[in-house]
């Protein structure tokens, strides 16, 4: 079966600071990736999705950029951590081709202080 | 562009109370729709799907049936528990080629007391 890791699960960082959050997904290959940023009280926006190793595709203009160095690894990165990146971060896999479903991890707790 | 509309919470309910939530969607092509559950500090789970008009998809009692003439989705249960506590997503999904990507309806948020 697959399952999806998301880690650290819990983060605090100073304004400024880099950031690097990390996604693996196990029993499956050639996965689409998404990264998502959930705001307190707020819905789901999607911030990247990926195709395939190396191909990134950007939903939102900011200060974030994500990379897949391997077919199951995407990273959400930053150089400098604003307020506004306080969040909650879900990583999702889907299927290529498949019933187009997503299936989330566990999420990761960005505080920016 | 695509969108979906869900009612806002929270939803207050006693055990054992009958549980709608409403949503509808706006979509060019023709989406696969979806309700996805929420536990507090926790990712999103896949509760149910429906990928064509009248299909009924459900899960752990949970139902909604996909009304194309009225662009809806309405997540119900007969008889909701206090561990049904939780936000729930309405989303739709129009594919691309090699891809797809979720819009989101913002959440409702559902509180059962005993």
């Amino acid at each position: 079966s697959q399952t999806i890791h998301q880690w650290p699960a819990t983060l605090v960082q100073p304004v400024g600071s880099p950031l690097s959050l990390e996604c693996t997904v196990e029993g499956t290959s050639n996965p689409n990736l998404y990264w998502y940023r959930q705001a307190a009280g707020r819905g789901l926006q999607l911030l990247f999705y990926s195709v395939g190793i190396g191909q990134i595709s950007s939903e939102v203009p900011q200060n974030l950029s994500a990379s897949r160095p391997q077919d199951r690894q995407f990273i959400l990165s930053s150089k400098k951590l604003l307020l506004s990146d306080s969040g909650f971060y879900l990583c999702a896999w889907a299927q290529r081709g498949g019933v187009d479903e997503q299936f989330f991890g566990p999420g990761t707790r960005l505080t920016v202080l | 562009g695509d969108s979906v509309t869900q009612m806002e919470g929270p939803v207050t309910l006693s055990e054992e109370a009958f549980l709608t939530i409403n949503c509808t969607y706006t979509a060019t092509g023709y989406p696969s729709l979806f309700w996805y559950v929420q536990y507090p500090g926790e990712g999103l789970q896949l509760l149910l799907k429906a990928t064509k008009a009248d299909d009924k998809g459900s899960n752990k009692g949970f139902e909604a049936t996909y009304r194309k003439e009225t662009t809806s989705f309405h997540l119900e249960k007969g008889s909701v528990q206090v561990s049904d506590s939780a936000v729930y997503f309405c989303a739709l999904s129009v594919p691309n080629s090699g891809y797809s990507t979720l819009t989101f309806g913002k959440g409702t948020m559902l509180l059962v007391s005993p």
